[in-house]
């Protein structure tokens, strides 16, 4: 079974770019959160999809967005870039049946988005 | 607010030897969700335990171990017999009900050597 897919692997852009990050989800899982990782701030919870909905949000300016699409594929996107938003973004999915339970969340190896 | 405290920053240890991460959590909500994940220089979060808030059994698993207490908000991860293997960045992390959202803790460094 394919686990959670995350493309690109590697992105270097510049200051004021935008970026699109695309997250393919474990075969059957609904669910799909996305993650920042940097060293100042740690692991930090951007946004929760399910069934195309946008289920939670997490303190992160409007620059940052996402979507879900109808075969549970997410992506996110990141307008005007900072040099702030260098980090790693992690997708994970989850068999969340949205009827209340949290179910295990595996994530993907990451897009290490690195802004100059 | 819901917070989870891994105050171990790194913990070195030879390998053979047992080891204890510690986590603290604070939720007000009575129904949630506790995880520990394993980060190894690739990067990837490997999933390792789930346990919700109305089961307080301990768990065991090869050499891993959790120990969830309600009473003092922990739930603690012990490895016995460390290999170089389980070398990796771990994170203990918190979601309320009917959520995906992680509330992680900082994370503890552990490094084994041979």
């Amino acid at each position: 079974k394919a686990g959670v897919t995350q493309t690109p692997r590697y992105l270097i852009k510049t200051r004021g770019q935008q970026v699109t990050l695309s997250c393919s989800p474990i075969s059957g899982h609904r669910s799909v959160s996305w993650y920042q990782q940097t060293p100042g701030q740690g692991l930090q919870f951007l946004f929760e999809y399910f069934s195309e909905t946008q289920r939670n949000k997490g303190n992160f300016p409007g620059r940052f967005s996402g979507r879900q699409f109808s075969n549970s594929r997410s992506e996110m996107n990141v307008s005007t870039l900072e040099l702030g938003d260098s980090a790693l973004y992690l997708c994970a999915s989850s068999w969340t049946s949205g009827g209340g339970n949290t179910g295990e969340l595996f994530f993907g190896e990451g897009s290490r988005l690195t802004v100059l | 607010a819901q917070k989870v405290t891994q105050a171990q920053t790194e913990i070195s240890v030879v390998e053979k030897e047992d080891v204890t991460l510690d986590c603290v959590y604070e939720t007000r909500d009575t129904t949630y969700y506790l995880f520990w994940y394993k980060q190894p220089p690739s990067g990837e979060l490997v999933f390792l335990i789930r346990r919700n808030s109305f089961d307080e059994q301990n768990e065991i698993s090869g050499r891993y171990s959790w120990n969830f207490q309600k009473s003092t908000s922990s739930f603690n991860f012990t490895i016995t017999a460390s290999q170089v293997v389980d070398s990796a960045v771990y994170f203990c992390a918190l979601s309320v009900y009917n959520t995906d959202k992680l509330i992680f803790g900082t994370g503890t460094r552990l490094q084994v050597f041979p």
